[in-house]
């Protein structure tokens, strides 16, 4: 099953301009992570942040994370051109074996 | 550093038939998932090793599809007979170890059309 749902399904931005996607999930996590995906490429990874970490920035994004409202969101400021991905955050919870769940993601599309 | 490699990047097959990928880890990596990633959707986890042993499979359709990792390092995903919901994108993906924290890298993925 899908842990995380990002929100929105679809954005659509002029370039230049900031992203924002929010990720909702369900049960207790270890950390979340970000992913973005290119049309027909695999996942990248973009960014970890631990449970006790409230937020965390690398080049032009911005992580937070909210446990008490089960919700992280990526924020990706002066977006291009080639920002334009699907991206889906990922949750890794449990004790023992360590996975990722992903959501549906958010096919974002930065028009030049 | 060489990524994840994955082989073969499209199939395409008849319902019925069979269908196998390989994939090669990053060099040193103890843990290897196999995630199946359907058109529109996110990936969902079909079988995680450590070195060569199982660790979870519990969303591996098992009637079908099996995998293997027999030296803990390459490993194979099969489908057999293949049925039309099983278009797909295969993803190999490797980390370190398997404790939380580990960076998971993901290969290009391969492509599955059956029809």
């Amino acid at each position: 099953s899908q842990q995380g749902e990002e929100d929105p399904q679809a954005l659509s931005i002029q370039e230049g301009e900031n992203a924002t996607m929010n990720c909702s999930y369900k049960t207790s996590i270890n950390n979340l992570q970000w992913y973005r995906q290119n049309s027909g490429r695999g996942l990248v990874h973009l960014i970890l942040i631990r449970s006790n970490e409230r937020e965390k920035h690398s080049g032009r994004l911005r992580v937070t994370l909210d446990t008490s409202k089960k919700s992280s969101s990526l924020l990706i400021t002066a977006s291009r051109a080639a920002d334009t991905a699907s991206y889906f955050c990922a949750t890794a919870s449990g004790a023992g074996s360590y996975q990722l769940t992903f959501g549906k993601g958010t096919k974002l599309s930065v028009i030049p | 550093e060489a990524g994840v490699a994955q082989s073969p990047r499209y199939k395409i097959i008849e319902k019925r038939q069979s269908v196998a990928f390989w994939c090669n880890p990053i060099s040193g990596h103890a843990t290897l998932y196999w995630y199946q990633q359907i058109l529109g959707q996110g990936p969902k986890l079909l079988i995680q090793f450590q070195n060569n042993g199982v660790v979870d499979d519990s969303q591996l359709p098992k009637d079908r599809f099996s995998a293997e990792r027999l030296k803990g390092v390459d490993s194979t995903l099969k489908i057999q007979p293949a049925k039309l919901e099983d278009s797909a994108v295969y993803l190999c993906a490797s980390s370190e170890g398997y404790l939380s924290g580990n960076t998971i890298y993901f290969g290009e993925g391969s492509w599955l059309t059956v029809v």
